[in-house]
């Protein structure tokens, strides 16, 4: 089963507002990424954040993670239309070696 | 700068009928995944290797097979490809993650989408 779930599944916003979007997993983990992917592409990774951090700047991006509530979120600041895409968190298993992606949040930024 | 890149982009299948999707990576890595992405399911992991000559199974292996005879290529095989195998098939690959270094980010193929009807 997988183990991030995202939320919201859809966000719609206007170029210039801020994005938000949660991620909540189950288990124990060691790092939760976030990737981004553009409809009809693969996936780009964008930040990681380890299970011993609790925030991370890269950019416009900001990421939080709180293990207690095993939740992480993503924030994009000042979204830009070239922001639309769908975003995916995805959690690092104890061995390293695989990756657990969840449902994904379609963004949609409008001009 | 290739990256990760599959082969074939995009493939019709009749039910019943065999194929082979084929990744390949330039970058050294030793991890290599097979995911595949099917509407409002997000990605789910097919099977993944941690080295050259080994493969694990993921979360549906069901239908599918592997090889990772070199560390460039991991190949996914459907035998018998049925409707249900209907689905973009993402391969990724990451290098080799360490206590000290928690270096788990994946780097993806562009897709493969595959339709069996």
């Amino acid at each position: 089963s997988q183990q991030g779930e995202e939320d919201p599944q859809a966000l719609s916003i206007q170029e210039g507002e801020n994005a938000t979007m949660n991620c909540s997993y189950k288990t124990s983990i060691n790092n939760l990424q976030w990737y981004r992917q553009n409809s009809g592409r693969g996936l780009v990774h964008l930040i990681l954040i380890r299970s011993n951090e609790r925030e991370k700047h890269s950019g416009r991006l900001r990421v939080t993670l709180d293990t207690s509530k095993k939740s992480s979120s993503l924030l994009i600041t000042a979204s830009r239309a070239a922001d639309t895409a769908s975003y995916f968190c995805a959690t690092g298993d104890s061995g390293y070696s695989t990756l657990t992606f969840g449902k994904g949040t379609m963004l949609l930024v409008s001009p | 700068n290739a990256g990760v890149t599959q082969t074939p982009k995009f493939r019709v299948l009749k039910t019943g009928q065999s194929m082979t999707l084929l990744c390949a990576q330039d970058m050294n890595h030793e991890y290599m995944y097979w995911y595949r992405q099917d509407p409002g399911m997000g990605l789910r992991l097919i099977h993944y290797s941690v080295g050259e000559g080994t493969t694990a199974k993921g979360e549906v292996p069901d239908g599918y097979n592997v090889s990772r005879l070199k560390k460039q290529n991991f190949l996914l095989g459907l035998e018998s490809a049925a409707p249900s195998q209907t689905s973009v098939y993402f391969c990724a690959s990451s290098p080799r993650a360490s206590l000290s270094s928690v270096n788990t980010e994946a780097f993806f193929g562009q897709g493969t989408r595959l339709t069996v009807v």
